[in-house]
């Protein structure tokens, strides 16, 4: 079966530090892959997806990159993170049909 | 381009009672329709999708959703709320084809909360 692992669960992270976050699916080969965000009281964002290895769609323009360096691994990334990044990121897979998103257990990140 | 709109922020009903949380969208593609619960601090689990055929959806726990293409609507019901309803719902649509496939565009959530 296929399962979607992201970690770490939380994070606290003080202004100007870097990010790294990952994401790793297992059970299917060459999956679409998103990483989307959820702010405090508000819906979720799609942020970055990628369709295969070292391809990267960026849907906003931010202070947040993305990389996918093998197959099933999709990382969200900052070099210096500001108070406006804290919220609850969740990456996502989708089958080949286009639809069906399974998401991940997410990652809370508070920025101090 | 897509849009997803969610009646109502909060959603407050008594355990037993009906349990109906709306939801209105545009898409210039055909669209397929999704309901995802947030329980607090976790990821999205979907309850039911809407790709083709059939316009009335039944997913997990009960709740069903109708596909109305002349409202462009895809309300989520459930005839009898429990306790473990409670939580945040989400209403999200993604095109079936072009710029918009495989990419979910959210409502802003419902958040459901249940009386005893």
């Amino acid at each position: 079966s296929q399962t979607i692992h992201q970690w770490p669960a939380t994070l606290v992270q003080p202004v100007g530090s870097p990010l790294s976050l990952e994401c790793t699916v297992e059970g299917t080969s060459n999956p679409n892959l998103y990483w989307y965000r959820q702010a405090a009281g508000r819906g979720l964002q799609l942020l970055f997806y990628s369709v295969g290895i070292g391809q990267i769609s960026s849907e906003v323009p931010q202070n947040l990159s993305a990389s996918r360096p093998q197959d099933r691994q999709f990382i969200l990334s900052s070099k210096k993170l500001l108070l406006s990044d804290s919220g609850f990121y969740l990456c996502a897979w989708i089958g080949d049909r286009g639809y069906g998103y399974t998401f991940g257990s997410g990652t809370r990140l508070t920025v101090v | 381009a897509q849009s997803v709109t969610q009646l109502g922020s909060h959603v407050s009903v008594s355990e037993g009672a009906l349990v109906l949380l709306r939801c209105n969208y545009s898409s210039s593609v055909p669209p397929y329709l999704f309901w995802y619960v947030q329980y607090p601090n976790q990821g999205l689990q979907l309850l039911l999708k809407y790709t083709t055929g059939a316009t009335l959806v039944k997913g997990i726990n009960g709740f069903e959703a109708e596909f109305k293409k002349s409202e462009t609507s895809f309300h989520l019901t459930k005839p009898s709320a429990h306790m473990s309803d409670a939580a945040e719902y989400f209403c999200a649509v993604s095109g079936k084809s072009g710029t918009s496939y495989g990419k979910l565009t959210f409502g802003q959530g419902t958040i459901l909360t249940v009386h005893p």
